[in-house]
């Protein structure tokens, strides 16, 4: 039982360049989401996903985007890197809703030249 | 609109005092309260959730809906409990679903 995974770990990109942060859990849980976290902001939700093919923004999806084709993997596209794109990503899921709480992955360290 | 406020950034203590991190929020409705903890550099980590009224590691928090705030105390702190924390609110469906929000955490130093 892994939990949530985070691939890769860490990441330079040049502006301009497109990626794919990967996610996968193995707990067959429902919610999965993806946040960015910056010094003095805390965690903000970029996108989020209810269960496999429902996909819906948070507070700061520009610049990303998602699919969830499968009830495990919850990949982060980026469409043209950004020096404000550098931040460390999480990514995180939860049985439903209720009481249960988010899993989080180990983070992506992006950054962005 | 939901809200979670932590007003303190920064929150130093010696160890063995007691700690108590400020957390409120606001929500219109029944909100689902966590506190997650980020030791250095490491994945954040559920310490506790309103609903079960546990102690992990000596840390509690009660809900007070009167006041919408949610706070979390530990009456001895103890190098160790140095990390970052979280505060958490999950709505209970809407637009709310699948959402969960946080405050902007609270940084504990505890002082040997």
């Amino acid at each position: 039982n892994a939990g949530v995974t985070q691939t890769p770990k860490f990441q330079v990109l040049k502006t301009g360049q497109s990626m794919t942060l990967q996610c996968a859990q193995d707990m067959n849980h429902e919610y999965m989401s993806w946040y960015r976290q910056d010094p003095g902001m805390g965690l903000r939700l970029i996108h989020y996903s209810v269960g496999a093919g429902i996909t819906d923004q948070g507070e700061v999806p520009n610049g990303y985007n998602v699919s969830r084709s499968t009830t495990e993997d919850f990949p982060l596209r980026l469409l043209s890197a950004a020096p404000s794109q550098t931040s460390v990503y999480f990514c995180a899921s939860s049985h439903g809703e209720g009481d249960y709480g988010y899993t989080f992955g180990s983070g992506t360290r992006l950054t962005v030249v | 609109a939901q809200r979670v406020t932590q007003p303190e950034k920064l929150l130093s203590v010696f160890k063995g005092a007691p700690v108590e991190l400020k957390c409120n929020y606001s929500y219109s409705g029944s909100p689902e309260l966590f506190w997650y903890v980020q030791y250095s550099r490491q994945r954040l980590q559920l310490l506790l959730r309103h609903i079960s009224r546990e102690s992990i590691k000596g840390f509690t928090a009660d809900l007070n809906k009167g006041e919408t705030s949610f706070h979390l105390k530990k009456p001895f702190a103890q190098e160790e409990d140095s990390a970052m924390y979280y505060c958490a609110l999950s709505g209970r469906g809407g637009s709310t679903l699948g959402r969960l929000y946080f405050g902007r955490g609270t940084q504990l130093t505890v002082w040997p």
